[in-house]
């Protein structure tokens, strides 16, 4: 099983649309939650971080944590075409290094 | 900038050769990472500094692989006698607190 898990997609949503990324962890001693977006052929952008149960919203980004489940999602509200990349869920445990998933490529159709 | 810069973008050698990578972070952050990124997969991570010190290093980081950060500020990956399979993205991050912050990496192509 792996540490950090995405639905590897690709997910398609219209524009304007919310898009929904998903992602789990195994290492239940895991404390801070990231979400990186990745554009083709460029380095990881951080866009959110997440530390405790429930939502942080930022913009048109919503978080939103659950530890219990060891689950972590990101809700993109009023999908743009620019939005189209590759989501990375990366989860910093007890050891001071991200443990990334795969990533999910996401495709907002205009 | 500001940002984490990683030097040189691109680099093509052959295999068995040398290579080396540079990596200068935010000013003000005594954390560095070195993550490695091939196609398709999340950055996997092979090795970190606080300051000069590496404190920890992946089951990745083969023998052929040195870092170092002399003086807690920027830091050099080498790759001795390179493989086809080091081909990759070369990826540095910087942190204070816990959110990290990427440079542009390096990709490297082993022919």
């Amino acid at each position: 099983q792996k540490e950090v898990e995405q639905n590897s997609g690709p997910l398609s949503v219209p524009e304007g649309a919310i898009a929904s990324l998903n992602c789990t962890y195994s290492d239940r001693v895991s404390q801070s939650f990231f979400w990186y977006r990745q554009y083709s052929g460029k380095s990881p952008e951080l866009i959110m971080s997440i530390y405790s149960n429930g939502d942080k919203e930022d913009g048109r980004f919503t978080a939103q944590l659950n530890k219990a489940s060891q689950y972590v999602s990101l809700l993109i509200r009023d999908s743009q075409p620019s939005d189209s990349a590759t989501y990375l869920c990366a989860v910093m445990g007890s050891a001071r290094q991200l443990t990334f998933g795969s990533g999910t490529q996401l495709t907002v159709l205009p | 900038d500001t940002g984490v810069s990683q030097d040189p973008r691109h680099k093509i050698t052959k295999r068995g050769q040398n290579v080396t990578f540079r990596c200068d972070p935010i000013s003000e952050h005594n954390r560095l990472y070195w993550y490695r990124q091939t196609l398709g997969q999340g950055p996997e991570f092979l090795t970190y500094f606080q300051n000069e010190a590496q404190l920890e290093k992946s089951r990745l980081l083969s023998d052929r692989f040195s870092a170092e950060r002399p003086k807690g500020s920027f830091s050099t990956l080498e790759i001795q006698r390179t493989e086809q399979g080091d081909s990759a993205m070369y990826l540095c991050a910087s942190e204070e607190g816990p959110e990290a912050f990427f440079g542009q990496g390096t990709r490297l192509t082993v022919v």
